[in-house]
């Protein structure tokens, strides 16, 4: 089984600033994706980057990259030049067996 | 696109009875799966539909149940509620069984 595994609760960066959250999975498969998903107050879950693990080139979305190191499976988010409206939890997630397998999220907080 | 609609946004339900949550699906998509976020948790897979049928299912008990109709709309139904059973109920709907996963904004059950 799939699992996905986030171990920072809660991140706290201030604004402008770089911010790294990190995610850990397990899988036997050799083919899939990763995502990053965004959860503001208003819970709505918004794809923020995706990953295909046959590509070597790490993806990046505006200021949101990705530093994937498939051996190691890890899979963990940058945000650069933070802002206030990037405060939310941030899921890991991993699509096996046609559904979503989340980590336990990390709460990002922006200080002003 | 009115993307993922679901509803109602909000429900307070006494324990032992039963509830059904409802999910407009994407425009163009066909495939609708539910997910339970309990407080400060991922979400975790309940089931999918697609073509009308449970394709999937998560660790849940009977209780849980559901239905797509031929428009792709679905509902989630819960019976005989459990005071464990107050979360954050969300609908994600994609085009086909793999494809990429659009949330709505959820329903929030509290069981007393």
């Amino acid at each position: 089984a799939q699992t996905v595994t986030q171990s920072q609760p809660e991140m706290s960066v201030q604004e402008a600033e770089t911010v790294t959250l990190s995610c850990t999975y397990d899988t036997s498969e050799s083919d899939y994706y990763l995502f990053w998903y965004k959860q503001p107050p208003s819970r709505q879950m918004i794809l923020v980057i995706r990953q295909e693990a046959y590509k070597q080139q790490n993806a990046t979305e505006n200021r949101f990259s990705v530093n994937f190191q498939k051996a190691a499976k890890s899979f963990s988010l940058k945000i650069s030049d933070s802002q206030l409206g990037d405060a939310a939890m941030y899921f890991c997630a991993f699509p096996g067996a046609q559904k979503l397998v989340f980590g336990q999220g990390t709460r990002l907080t922006i200080n002003p | 696109d009115a993307g993922v609609t679901q509803s109602p946004t909000h429900l307070i339900k006494t324990r032992g009875q039963q509830v059904t949550l409802r999910c407009s699906p994407k425009s163009g998509h066909d495939t609708v799966s539910w997910y339970q976020q309990a407080l400060g948790q991922g979400p975790q897979f309940i089931f999918q539909y697609y073509e009308e049928e449970e394709r999937q299912r998560g660790n849940f008990p009977d209780r849980f149940s559901g239905h797509q109709y031929p428009n792709y709309s679905s509902e989630l139904n819960v019976n005989a509620l459990l005071l464990g059973d107050s979360a954050l109920y969300l609908c994600a709907s994609s085009l086909g069984r793999v494809g990429e996963a659009f949330f709505g904004q959820g329903t929030r059950l509290t069981v007393v």
